[in-house]
């Protein structure tokens, strides 16, 4: 009940494309759903979160899509570029037990030219 | 203002030696959170400490591994008599106030092997 499924595990995607990563999770305590963007050799960063009573969390190209009643969310990438290419990881918590952070596998991105 | 530093980078210890992980938090920080990264594995939480107390340690293994937080000095992980599958690299990530909705800031890791 506290895993969070991510998926697809690797995503390739065009320059200028849209690329969308999609969580899913169990536990309806959660309340507090950030996205994670890690370089290689670096240690995550956070890139943008979201809480559910908000559907939708826009931050420049970066889009976050919530749907409560389905547990699950996603991060949209528009015009991605080469410079995204990295292992964007999704993530949740609960204010109850706010040093428990639950992440999900991850999923590596490459933005081809 | 520097960020969460860890020490060392890179990491290589033989079976059964000891490994210490350093992490000083960034300044104004008094929250540390260790996570482990396994090989195309997401984060797993191990520990959680304010100077001096660890919080929670609910992740991190019953036997062998050691954390710290003292009040002068960085956040120290300890794993001892280490074994092939102690190899992952370790995060350290420190918040002005407790959890995450004070802002989480990672610093870049200490991997480990152990050969």
């Amino acid at each position: 009940q506290q895993q969070v499924k991510q998926s697809p595990q690797s995503l390739i995607v065009q320059k200028g494309g849209i690329s969308i990563i999609n969580c899913a999770y169990e536990n309806t305590a959660f309340d507090y759903f950030p996205w994670y963007q890690q370089f290689p050799g670096k240690g995550p960063a956070l890139l943008i979160a979201i809480r559910p009573d908000v559907s939708e969390k826009k931050e420049g190209r970066f889009t976050i899509s919530f749907n409560k009643s389905a547990k699950q969310f996603s991060l949209h990438i528009m015009d991605s570029q080469p410079g995204d290419s990295a292992t964007y990881f999704c993530a949740a918590s609960m204010e109850t037990s706010y040093d428990k952070v639950i992440f999900g596998p991850g999923t590596s991105l490459s933005v081809i030219p | 203002n520097a960020g969460v530093m860890q020490n060392p980078r890179h990491l290589v210890r033989r079976r059964g030696q000891e490994a210490r992980l350093r992490c000083s938090p960034m300044k104004g920080h008094s929250h540390v959170y260790w996570y482990r990264q396994l090989p195309e594995e997401g984060l797993k939480f191990m520990v959680y400490l304010q100077k001096e107390n660890i919080i929670d340690e609910s992740g991190m293994p019953k036997e062998r591994f050691s954390a710290e937080f003292p009040k002068e000095g960085p956040s120290i992980l300890r794993i001892q008599q280490v074994v092939r599958g102690d190899s992952a690299a370790y995060f350290c990530a420190s918040s002005p106030s407790a959890g995450i909705y004070g802002g989480y800031t990672f610093g870049s890791g200490t991997r480990l092997t152990v050969v």
